[in-house]
């Protein structure tokens, strides 16, 4: 079974700063996929950034960079230089690619952004 | 970016009617679209994978009478909440696998229901 841990459930931040949020997973697949998703207020899910379980480097996408360390199941995001346009929820997820490709998400962490 | 849409983006009916919620890809085509069922201030559930063509997969714990879905073809798929009760609303997102890329996953922008 697989499963998202994320143990934050809200974070505030100074604008500008950097901002790590945590998600751990367990799967027992080999070959799955990892995802962080923004969720503002509007209720839109964003994908933000994607990474392998093959994949060497960690994925970056402008300022979201993910913190993959495979042996100890972490997929942290990092945002740097964060803004106010930044404070929503933020969803991990995985996808085990032999669980018929179905993404199943973490419990959210609120990041809220203070000017 | 491909888009998925969903109509409608809300809807509220009173208890014991159907309601039916729609799911687009619009540009592209999707053999397989997945519905999600997030209550206020938690996480999306994914409650059943639908499979154009074939029948819908459930997740443990949904009521597939309950929840009828139906994915003719490959760009659209629907969600009947039937005989609906108060405890079933809920915003009801859905998303869909890009045929041409197995990393890509789109969301609809989401169905919100109030049962009365």
């Amino acid at each position: 079974a697989q499963k998202i841990t994320q143990t934050q459930p809200g974070m505030f931040v100074q604008e500008k700063e950097a901002v790590t949020l945590d998600c751990t997973y367990d799967t027992s697949d080999q070959s799955y996929g990892l995802f962080w998703y923004k969720q503002p207020s509007s209720g839109e899910m964003i994908f933000l950034i994607y990474q392998g379980s093959y994949d060497e480097q960690n994925a970056t996408e402008g300022r979201y960079s993910l913190n993959f360390q495979k042996a100890r199941k972490s997929a942290n995001l990092v945002i740097s230089a964060s803004q106010l346009g930044d404070s929503a929820m933020y969803f991990c997820a995985m996808r085990a690619y032999s669980s018929a490709s179905k993404i199943i998400f973490g419990s959210g962490t609120r990041l809220s952004i203070r000017p | 970016g491909a888009v998925v849409s969903q109509h409608p983006s809300w809807v509220i009916c009173k208890s014991g009617t159907s309601v039916k919620i729609e799911c687009r890809s619009l540009d592209f085509q999707a053999t397989t679209m997945f519905w999600y069922r997030q209550f206020p201030k938690q996480s999306l559930m994914l409650m059943a994978t639908s499979n154009e063509g074939s029948k819908a997969t459930y997740e443990q714990g949904v009521e597939k009478d309950k929840f009828l879905i139906n994915h003719a073809s490959l760009t659209l798929s629907t969600l009947t909440v039937t005989s609906a009760h108060p405890e079933d609303s809920s915003f009801y997102i859905c998303s869909a696998n890009d045929d041409r890329s197995s990393n890509e996953q789109y969301f609809g922008p989401g169905t919100r229901l109030t049962v009365t």
